[in-house]
């Protein structure tokens, strides 16, 4: 059974510092990892998509790695604002999945200090 | 505007009345799925429809319905609401499950069954 771990839980830093959240995965027969953004309340904002035979993406300040060896994925967000503050979930369709179902992490709660 | 829209995004109702959450998009995608959110939870699958037509169930479909008559749209029907399923619901959408495509999430409808 696949199951998406995501760690820390929560996570406070000051602005302008560059951080990673983490995400791993126990199975590694995936199609895809996916991040989203979660304002409170809000909707699922897409941030990246790795493809199974990507190792990374990249957009603007934020920058996601992928190895499936290990199960592990990472988002790395570079010099970070107030704005950044949200909760970050990671999630993969697993492989032999036939439902097209996301497994979703339990999220990363970011706040970022002016 | 690519996007998923959902409606209403706030819903309060009583237990037993018959309420429905539609769901619609515009980006053509065959695959459409709903989910609900709940703190400890996280997002779990109810129902989705890999197209027009073709509808299955998820993890947690007791007591939802969904319909496919049209590519675009989705709809979730409570047909007899309890106060547990009391949850912020989304709303997704895929090109294709899993595979080279990523996922649009709708806003998000807040339900609250009394």
């Amino acid at each position: 059974k696949q199951e998406v771990t995501q760690i820390p839980a929560a996570l406070s830093v000051p602005e302008g510092e560059n951080l990673v959240l983490n995400c791993s995965f126990t199975d590694s027969a995936i199609y895809n990892l996916q991040w989203f953004r979660q304002d409170p309340g809000k909707g699922l904002t897409s941030l990246l998509l790795i493809q199974s035979s990507q190792r990374e993406q990249t957009s603007g300040r934020l920058n996601a790695s992928l190895d499936k060896s290990s199960g592990r994925s990472t988002l790395y967000i570079a010099a970070s604002q107030p704005g950044d503050s949200a909760t970050y979930l990671c999630a993969v369709v697993h492989g032999s999945s036939n439902t097209g179902k996301l497994i979703f992490g339990q999220g990363t709660t970011l706040q970022v200090k002016p | 505007e690519a996007q998923v829209t959902q409606n209403p995004r706030y819903l309060i109702t009583v237990t037993g009345k018959k309420l429905t959450v539609t769901c619609s998009q515009n980006m053509n995608h065959e695959y459409m799925s709903w989910y609900r959110q709940d703190p400890g939870l996280g997002l779990r699958q109810i129902y989705y429809s890999m197209n027009v037509e073709v509808t299955d169930k998820g993890d947690v479909p007791e007591g939802y319905k969904v319909s496919r008559k049209e590519k675009r749209n989705f709809p979730l029907i409570l047909e007899s609401p309890s106060p547990n399923q009391t949850s912020l619901y989304f709303c997704a959408s895929s090109l294709s499950p899993g595979g080279n495509y990523g996922y649009t999430f709708g806003s998000g409808t807040r339900l609250t069954v009394v």
